[in-house]
């Protein structure tokens, strides 16, 4: 079965700082991979995904991730850090094989940002 | 315009008891889902559902139950509540798979 670690519990970072949060998969395909963000008492937005083609992807808010096969990564970066960034982040793997597919999540970095 | 809609928003249950957190959904949307949050936990995966008629257990089942009698609906019962259910619970739904999910703003239960 398909699992994700985020290593990260919580980071802090200062404003203005840039920023990598790890996302690492358990599956033996290329599975679809995304990231979600959570701000406090809201539900998940999405910020990116990944499912084939060019391994660098955009998403909203600035942010980009990068899919490494040999490491089986999806981590997450963004080159300058806001303030209004600091939230839960998510990241979630689909198998992607058939049509009962399951969306699975990570257990999440929580971002503190230093004005 | 809106999306998926939870309710209720909050409820606090005595051990035993029983209830339904209702989840609907205006977006014709085949892919449903139920999950969990825990802090440090992320999601869990309890039940989803492909499509009307059509479910399947997640990663943390164990004391829930769903049907999927309509397209737009997707309850979750909790039977016989116990302190390990008290939790976030979200709903959520896409129109096919690989696709963007669209969740709701959430269930806060206690179990007392």
């Amino acid at each position: 079965a398909q699992s994700v670690t985020q290593p990260d519990i919580h980071i802090t970072v200062s404003e203005g700082a840039s920023l990598e949060l790890r996302c690492n998969y358990s599956y033996g395909a290329t599975p679809y991979l995304f990231w979600y963000v959570q701000s406090p008492g809201q539900g998940l937005q999405l910020l990116l995904k990944y499912f084939s083609g060019d391994t660098l992807v955009q998403g909203i808010k600035g942010f980009e991730a990068e899919f490494k096969r040999s490491q089986s990564s999806f981590n997450l970066r963004k080159p300058s850090v806001h303030w209004s960034d600091a939230a839960e982040y998510f990241c979630a793997v689909e198998e992607g094989k058939t049509s009962y597919d399951k969306v699975i999540f990570g257990p999440g970095t929580s971002l503190s940002v230093i004005p | 315009n809106a999306g998926v809609t939870q309710t209720p928003k909050f409820r606090i249950l005595k051990i035993g008891q029983s209830m339904t957190l209702q989840c609907t959904q205006d977006m014709n949307h085949n892919y449903m889902y139920w999950y969990r949050q825990d802090p440090g936990m992320g999601l869990k995966l309890i039940y989803y559902s492909v499509g009307a008629g059509i479910t399947d257990k997640g990663e943390v089942p164990n004391g829930y139950n769903v049907s999927r009698s309509t397209t737009e609906d997707f309850p979750l019962r909790l039977e016989l509540a116990a302190p390990s259910q008290t939790s976030v619970y979200f709903c959520a739904s896409s129109y096919t798979k690989n696709e963007k999910l669209f969740f709701g703003s959430g269930t806060q239960l206690s179990v007392l």
